[in-house]
């Protein structure tokens, strides 16, 4: 499983876009990226997810280089609502009918008032 | 709400209790799983079960087990723990075949276990 780096907080006021960068430098050919976010004593959430180039939905945009070996959730204009933290994942595809991802510590995302 | 359940929320037990926690999904997911979370520790992939079989155990120690009578259910029968076993465990389920190209783990809201 690759391993992820991420800065380990961010502070951020509202209405900014915030940008949070995860290194991945040995991922692997048909690894994806995956990013989650969690509040206080709930469970992860899936944000968004990406293979290369960039990728949007309703919620943040996926900005992913051609070697792979980074990737940028960007969350635009955020509210006191987004503050939590960020997990970055890189893993394979379910194998045998399951995901095998880890987890690291992630980035502690504050959105100031 | 996820789609995952997770009964109790909060549990305090002694070192010589023995509780269990209870996992649910409504989603008809085939792969379930236990984590744990630690205060400022990542999360740690406990157990795996897929179709009802474990598929993974990341040396566990024993006075947790796992059991999974069916798809939609997940139990962690608990015993003789230690107060480092304190941390919030998480369920969560998947499914094999994504919908539009999209891998996720649905989590539940987790268990908030404290022992003394």
């Amino acid at each position: 499983l690759a391993k992820t780096t991420q800065p380990i907080s961010m502070d951020s006021y509202e209405g900014q876009e915030v940008n949070i960068t995860c290194s991945h430098n040995n991922i692997a050919t048909n690894d994806y990226i995956t990013w989650y976010q969690q509040f206080p004593s709930q469970g992860p959430r899936f944000i968004i997810q990406g293979y290369k180039t960039k990728v949007t939905n309703e919620v943040a945009s996926l900005f992913i280089p051609a070697d792979r070996k980074s990737s940028t959730l960007s969350l635009p204009r955020v509210s006191l609502s987004d503050t939590a933290v960020y997990y970055c994942l890189v893993g394979l595809p379910p194998s045998g009918g399951y995901q095998k991802v880890t987890f690291g510590i992630g980035t502690k995302l504050q959105v100031i008032p | 709400e996820t789609g995952v359940t997770q009964t109790p929320r909060h549990l305090v037990m002694g070192m010589t209790n023995k509780k269990s926690l209870k996992c649910e999904q409504h989603l008809g997911h085939n792969a379930m799983y236990w984590y744990k979370q630690s205060a400022k520790k990542p999360l740690e992939l406990m157990f795996v079960y897929n179709f009802k079989e474990q598929t993974e155990n990341n040396s566990v120690p024993s006075r947790f087990s796992p059991e999974c009578p069916n798809s939609s259910h997940l139990f962690l029968h608990l015993h003789t723990l230690q107060p480092e076993d304190s941390a919030l465990y998480l369920c969560a389920s998947s499914q094999e075949k994504s919908q539009g190209f999209r891998y996720e783990q649905y989590f539940g809201p987790g268990t908030r276990l404290t022992v003394t």
